[in-house]
């Protein structure tokens, strides 16, 4: 059984650019959630998308945003980055009831 | 809102030795609470978790945690540490039962386990 699949791996971007990044989870697995990990701030809830439909957000600017395809893959979207948004992105995905698994991440440097 | 709190951001422990890492959490509400494991540039690995059922709730890797309500703890312990066990390790709690919480994970600080020969 394929887990969670991010891509990239690793991404360098620059100041002011945008980025997409990109998450397929687990076949039959319809929630798929974002996090920031960042060694000042940890891990911190981004977004939760269910059925296509953001479900829960946590305490980012506008510029985070999401979505989730009708195939439950999800992208996560940065607008005009900050240095401060360099951080390691997990995306985990949920069957109906508890339970988390989570894809190797994308390493984001802002430079 | 719900809250964990790792005690302890970095644990030295001896090969073969009891392995402890401490969590408490906090909720308003019977919460479902989580270990996970993260290697160097890896992602997070579910070693365990509590969803109400059995206290005692046996994981992966011979690691072990003990709900225990009256102290607001979910410890995790393993008896005997090995050398692969040395990570990262995150306890947390999730909101998922709570109406309109959907799934959100709240985490705690980490902490870092060496495991010394």
């Amino acid at each position: 059984k394929a887990g969670v699949t991010q891509t990239p791996r690793y991404l360098i971007k620059t100041r002011g650019q945008q980025v997409t990044l990109s998450c397929s989870p687990i076949s039959g697995h319809r929630s798929v959630s974002w996090y920031q990990q960042t060694p000042g701030q940890g891990l911190q809830f981004l977004f939760e998308y269910f059925s296509e439909t953001q479900r829960n957000k946590g305490n980012f600017p506008g510029r985070f945003s999401g979505r989730q395809f009708s195939n439950s893959r999800s992208e996560m979207n940065v607008s005009t980055l900050e240095l401060g948004d360099s951080a390691l992105y997990l995306c985990a995905s949920s069957p109906e009831q508890y339970g988390y698994t989570f894809g190797s991440g994308t390493r984001l440097t802002v430079v | 809102a719900q809250s964990v709190t790792q005690l302890g951001s970095h644990v030295s422990v001896s090969e073969g030795a009891l392995v402890l890492l401490r969590c408490n959490y906090s909720s308003s509400v019977p919460p479902y609470l989580f270990w996970y494991v993260q290697y160097p540039n890896q992602g997070l690995q579910l070693l365990l978790k509590y969803t109400s059922a059995a206290t005692l709730v046996k994981g992966i890797n011979g690691f072990e945690a003990e709900f225990k309500k009256s102290e607001t703890s979910f410890h995790l312990t393993k008896p005997s540490a090995h050398m692969s066990d040395a990570a990262e390790y995150f306890c947390a709690v999730s909101d998922q039962g709570l109406t309109g919480g959907g799934n959100k994970l709240t985490f705690g600080t980490g902490t870092q386990l060496k495991v010394e020969l």
